[in-house]
């Protein structure tokens, strides 16, 4: 079946523009989670969605970033009045169910850069 | 919360050698640790788990070892070849918790 599915695979914008990152979960899975992949660094985590619910936001780094889900669906991952530090790999994975023995399904990710 | 702490940040092996990378955990109560497997340019991929209460688990040419009371895990790769090449990542979590802890990863390469 399809995986994960992120877009667009890359994105190239000027500094203080907002932008909109999608993620299309498998389908069935309900939590779903945002990561961020900053150049040879490990997987920072943003946020999670059980359903439409984000119970913790405390990993998003700043409030320009917001993340909704709709529909226990797609979800997106917005910046607001992106800085050259925002610039990333962001990634988006889904489970089956929240919490630990369930494994992450990874998107391909969407490579921001701000010039 | 939970810091994953992993070492070493690059690592490179002669095709055929084995491949040892060490992590280790701060929160006592973390009882899942998988592996995640990224090539360049592509997804990490989860390639094997360990849950606490087994000490060791293999899947053909890559097993995880897990030591509780020193509160780290290792991933064991024998026979490398060309394919492992990647970057992998451990990471650390309480089964009842949403969050996975990753460490920084580690670049293997596979020398011909």
């Amino acid at each position: 079946g399809a995986g994960v599915s992120q877009s667009p695979s890359n994105k190239v914008t000027e500094k203080g523009k907002d932008v909109e990152l999608r993620c299309d979960p498998i389908s069935g899975h309900t939590a779903l989670y945002w990561y961020r992949q900053s150049l040879g660094q490990g997987l920072e985590f943003l946020i999670y969605f059980q359903g439409n619910s984000a119970p913790d936001k405390s990993g998003l780094p700043s409030d320009r970033f917001s993340a909704e889900r709709t529909g226990g669906s797609v979800s997106t991952l917005t910046i607001q009045r992106t800085q050259q530090e925002d610039s990333a790999v962001y990634l988006c994975a889904s489970s089956l169910a929240l919490a630990g023995y369930n494994e992450q399904f990874f998107g391909p990710g969407t490579r921001l850069t701000v010039l | 919360g939970e810091n994953v702490e992993q070492h070493p940040s690059t690592l490179s092996v002669q095709e055929g050698d084995s491949a040892v990378i060490k992590c280790t955990y701060s929160d006592s109560a973390s009882n899942y640790f998988p592996w995640y497997k990224q090539e360049l340019g592509k997804r990490p991929q989860l390639i094997i788990d360990i849950r606490s209460n087994v000490g060791e688990k293999k899947d053909q040419r890559i097993a995880v070892t897990l030591n509780k009371t020193a509160k780290h895990f290792s991933l064991h790769i024998t026979e490398t070849q060309p394919e492992d090449s990647a970057v992998y990542f451990c990471a650390a979590t309480r089964s009842n918790d949403y969050k996975l802890s990753f460490g920084a990863g580690t670049t293997v390469t596979v020398r011909a």
